[in-house]
């Protein structure tokens, strides 16, 4: 079945770091794929997606850009502020299963430290 | 503002007892989604509803029910026979078309149930 694995966490990096979070999916056909942010206390948000092979999301800074040759949809930000604390979570479309419902990866949680 | 509801925010529950979790939406969306969210393990599907009077079962629907008599409300109940039922809960919608909202999940601020 379809399925998404990203990197464990907890990253933990300094004020105006680059980041990148691995994510990398099995999936049959052509998934829509997302990045969804939870800060603490609260539910998901959406942050970026990408709905086609090559297509680059973005979003305050963030950037995430749909590879099929290699089922990647890595994360990435040139700066990370301590604001960008939080868990994110890489999820994909199940078209085989209900329209609209997604999988999601275990989430990975970000400390950005002053 | 439109958004979804979920209420109570916190829950404390003897074992043995059932509970149920509101959730309500102004969104206008016909799909509605109920995940379990547990530390490690991401989230998991619950029950979900395309559309009034009919819900499906998602991957971990034992010992879960819910109903869906009017589009803006889909609430869940967590039975006696949920083993494990200490989560933190979250309800989605989606618009249930095929246009530039598909497959994007709105979701609400979740629900923590606590077993004592």
């Amino acid at each position: 079945g379809n399925s998404v694995t990203q990197m464990e966490g907890p990253v933990t990096l300094s004020e105006e770091a680059f980041l990148t979070i691995n994510c990398t999916y099995t999936a049959t056909g052509y998934p829509s794929l997302f990045w969804y942010v939870q800060y603490p206390g609260e539910g998901l948000q959406l942050l970026l997606k990408a709905t086609k092979a090559d297509d680059k999301g973005s979003n305050k800074g963030f950037e995430a850009t749909y590879r099929k040759e290699t089922t990647s949809f890595h994360l990435e930000k040139g700066s990370v502020q301590v604001s960008d604390s939080a868990v994110y979570f890489c999820a994909l479309s199940d078209h085989g299963g209900s329209q609209g419902n997604l999988i999601f990866g275990k989430g990975t949680k970000l400390s950005v430290k002053p | 503002d439109g958004g979804i509801t979920q209420s109570p925010k916190y829950l404390f529950r003897k074992e043995g007892q059932n509970v149920t979790l509101s959730c309500e939406q102004n969104l206008n969306h016909d799909a509605m989604y109920w995940y379990r969210q547990d530390p490690g393990q991401g989230l998991r599907l619950i029950y979900y509803s395309q559309i009034v009077n009919d819900f499906q079962k998602g991957d971990i629907a034992e010992g879960y029910s819910v109903s869906r008599e009017k589009k803006e409300s889909f609430p869940l109940t967590v039975t006696s026979a949920q083993k494990n039922p200490t989560a933190f809960y979250l309800c989605a919608t989606n618009p249930g078309d095929r246009g530039a909202g598909a497959n994007v999940l709105t979701f609400g601020a979740g629900s923590r149930l606590t077993v004592l």
